[in-house]
């Protein structure tokens, strides 16, 4: 299946701190990636929608001026947590379908991110 | 997107199949039943995915009731790496706005 990659696997930062997390579709383009925050024992949550070229749309109560999302190529996206502090320490996900239906979802494997 | 109502947890026996019911009642009639599966601090995986018939794949086969009421995947061989949570997700295949939204899904712990 096509791949997801995801980086970095795991950071941990000072509280105020900026963090930037890439996700890349190696082997497809990915016009579209999807941003997800999961915490401990619980299920994954959408975050946003990431738009090649156009401002990402971001799922109620999520702050878009916290979560910065940049999608400026067809393999590439990244959030940025802003000024993080301790309750933003989640597991974050990214995901993108691939073509040609683009039936499936396919995930990075996630980046566990730890404030301190 | 219909919504799904899973187990919240299963064990099952390595070597031996495991069934994982869903019942996904107010599905309409051009929604998919999707599978994906999330090991532990890992991304989700797909597993396989189904309209009306049933479908298998490597790594599992998907049970679709004719009423389209509910499902079961079926995991042939469970091994112990296939402990993991297991989401049961119904949605259009293809749209504008494609996106997931993540149940509790069923933890399936396959004991040796």
């Amino acid at each position: 299946g096509a791949v997801v990659s995801q980086h970095p696997s795991w950071v941990i930062c000072k509280s105020g701190t900026s963090v930037k997390i890439e996700c890349r579709s190696l082997d497809f383009q990915a016009t579209t990636m999807f941003w997800y925050r999961q915490f401990p024992k619980q299920s994954l949550m959408l975050m946003a929608t990431s738009n090649e070229g156009s401002k990402a749309t971001y799922e109620q109560g999520v702050e878009k001026d916290k979560f910065l999302i940049n999608h400026a190529s067809l393999t590439l996206s990244t959030l940025t947590v802003t000024s993080a502090h301790p309750e933003d320490s989640s597991f974050y996900i990214c995901s993108a379908s691939a073509p040609p239906a683009n039936e499936k979802l396919f995930f990075g494997s996630g980046t566990q991110l730890s404030v301190l | 997107d219909a919504k799904t109502t899973q187990p919240t947890s299963m064990d099952c026996a390595e070597g031996r199949a495991a069934n994982l019911p869903c019942n996904h009642s107010t599905i309409s009639g051009n929604e998919y039943v999707y599978w994906y599966r999330q090991i532990h601090s890992q991304g989700p995986q797909y597993i396989i995915h189904g309209l009306k018939n049933n479908e298998t794949n490597e790594m599992a086969s998907l049970i679709i009731t004719e009423d389209r009421k509910s499902s079961t995947l079926i995991l042939p061989h469970a091994t112990l790496r296939d402990t993991a949570v297991y989401y049961c997700i119904v949605r259009f295949p293809v749209s504008n706005d494609y996106k997931l939204s993540f149940g509790a899904g069923t933890t399936v712990t396959v004991r040796a």
